[in-house]
């Protein structure tokens, strides 16, 4: 079965600094996609980032970055120069093993929260 | 461009009742997904609607049911309450374009079980 695991409950960091959210992940599948998604105390879940299982580039947008290492099973966020903004829940995710017809569902890790102190 | 919407924002119901969760997706968005959050957890997967279809199904009971309607809008129905149903149920859409990875969330809808 997939399994997502975040180590970090919680996390405190300087405004400006960068951070790295760990995420690890256990799929026998050799196809997937794992996902990163934000969800503010106002509770709606904001998509960050996505990358494929056979992108050969680490995907980055804007801030964001995802550090896959495929390997070792891995698929940390790191947020470059953070702000108070960033302060939020953290979620990585990984499609479910797929059942054919785009079908998407998500498996979600139990989060890591973020907090950016000034 | 309104995003995903959901309705109500706060519901309470008594053990055994039933209720009905809606959502609209976003505009151009025909793909539909629940999700269950308990607090303190990360959300998990209930079921995908795309044409009207279950096309995809989480580990959740009978009693977790849905439709999706030609305006690609959707309804999750839970029958016979339990305290355990406690949580925030998201609702996500996404397209099936270029972007196909990228699903918006609604603000949810949080559900307490008394």
């Amino acid at each position: 079965a997939q399994k997502i695991t975040q180590t970090q409950p919680g996390m405190f960091v300087q405004e400006k600094e960068a951070v790295t959210l760990d995420c690890t992940y256990d799929t026998s599948d050799q196809s997937y996609g794992l996902f990163w998604y934000k969800q503010p105390s106002s509770g709606e879940m904001i998509f960050l980032i996505y990358q494929g299982s056979y992108d050969e580039q680490n995907a980055t947008e804007g801030r964001y970055s995802l550090n896959f290492q495929k390997a070792r099973k891995s698929a940390n966020l790191v947020i470059s120069a953070s702000q108070l903004g960033d302060s939020a829940m953290y979620f990585c995710a990984m499609r479910l093993p797929y059942s054919g017809g785009g079908a998407d569902g998500l498996t979600f890790g139990k989060g890591t929260h973020l907090i950016i102190q000034p | 461009d309104a995003g995903v919407t959901q309705s109500p924002t706060h519901l309470i119901k008594t053990r055994g009742q039933q209720v009905t969760l809606r959502c609209s997706p976003k505009s151009g968005h025909d793909t539909v997904s629940w999700y269950q959050q308990a607090l303190g957890q990360g959300p998990q997967f209930i079921f995908q609607y795309y044409e009207e279809e279950e096309r995809q199904r989480g580990n959740f009971p009978d009693r977790f049911s849905g439709h999706q309607f030609p305006n690609y809008s959707s309804e999750l129905n839970v029958n016979a309450l339990l305290l355990g149903d406690s949580a925030l149920y998201l609702c996500a859409s996404r397209s099936g374009g270029m972007l196909w990875y990228e699903q918006y969330f609604g603000p949810g809808t949080r559900l307490t079980v008394t």
